[in-house]
């Protein structure tokens, strides 16, 4: 069974731009969560779908946003890029809503300059 | 929110070497998973373990849930076992299905030397 996929896994952009990370989901996982990973902040929850429907989002503001689709794959995107949101971009995915096994990608790594 | 600390912060063993990692979270929580990034960024999971023990291989775990801790224990270390090991907790959801997601510790940062 395929792993969890992400695309891209790099990417570069300067300050102001908008950016849309994608996640495709161990096949039959209906739950995906994004983290983000800093050397400063170490590894936060960004947000949860099941269901194409976000179960909860972490402490991050407006800019960033996600979807799901009904094949549960998943987007995030960011908006109005700042220096700081250089970082790791993870997504996991888990078979329930309900407490499980999570699975990473192996992450997009975005750098904003 | 839930804190979680992982000690030590950086260990760095010989090939062969045995060794501890230890977690500790604050509050009660229903989900503890422990996580090994390698140095490309992947994190892998090696353990789902809310309590007890488990074994694979060369590594096993033991969650103490009423203490609030976990221990992960690496025998005969390997190069390749180098990396940073994550403890992740997930607190009791909210009631009407919301999730909080996995809160992590600050990570193990694990050398193997040859």
């Amino acid at each position: 069974k395929a792993g969890v996929t992400q695309t891209p896994r790099y990417l570069i952009k300067t300050r102001g731009q908008q950016v849309t990370l994608s996640c495709s989901p161990i096949s039959g996982h209906r739950s995906v969560s994004w983290y983000q990973q800093t050397p400063g902040q170490g590894l936060q929850f960004l947000f949860e779908y099941f269901s194409e429907t976000q179960r909860n989002k972490g402490n991050f503001p407006g800019r960033f946003s996600g979807r799901q689709f009904s094949n549960s794959r998943s987007e995030m995107n960011v908006s109005t890029l700042e220096l700081g949101d250089s970082a790791l971009y993870l997504c996991a995915s888990s078979l329930t809503v309900f407490t499980d096994t999570q699975y990473f990608g192996p992450g997009t790594r975005l750098t904003v300059l | 929110g839930i804190q979680v600390e992982q000690s030590p912060p950086d260990l760095i063993l010989q090939e062969g070497a045995n060794s501890t990692l230890r977690c500790n979270f604050s509050d009660s929580v229903n989900n503890l998973q422990w996580f090994h990034q390698n140095p490309w960024g992947q994190l892998i999971n090696l353990f789902y373990i809310p309590s007890g023990t488990k074994q694979n291989g060369r590594l096993s775990a033991t969650t103490v849930a009423t203490e609030r801790y976990s221990l992960l224990y690496i025998s005969s270390s390997q190069t390749t076992d180098s990396g940073v090991y994550f403890c992740a907790v997930e607190t009791p959801r909210r009631s009407g299905g919301g999730a909080d997601g996995l809160t992590f510790g600050k990570g193990t940062h694990l050398i193997i030397q040859p």
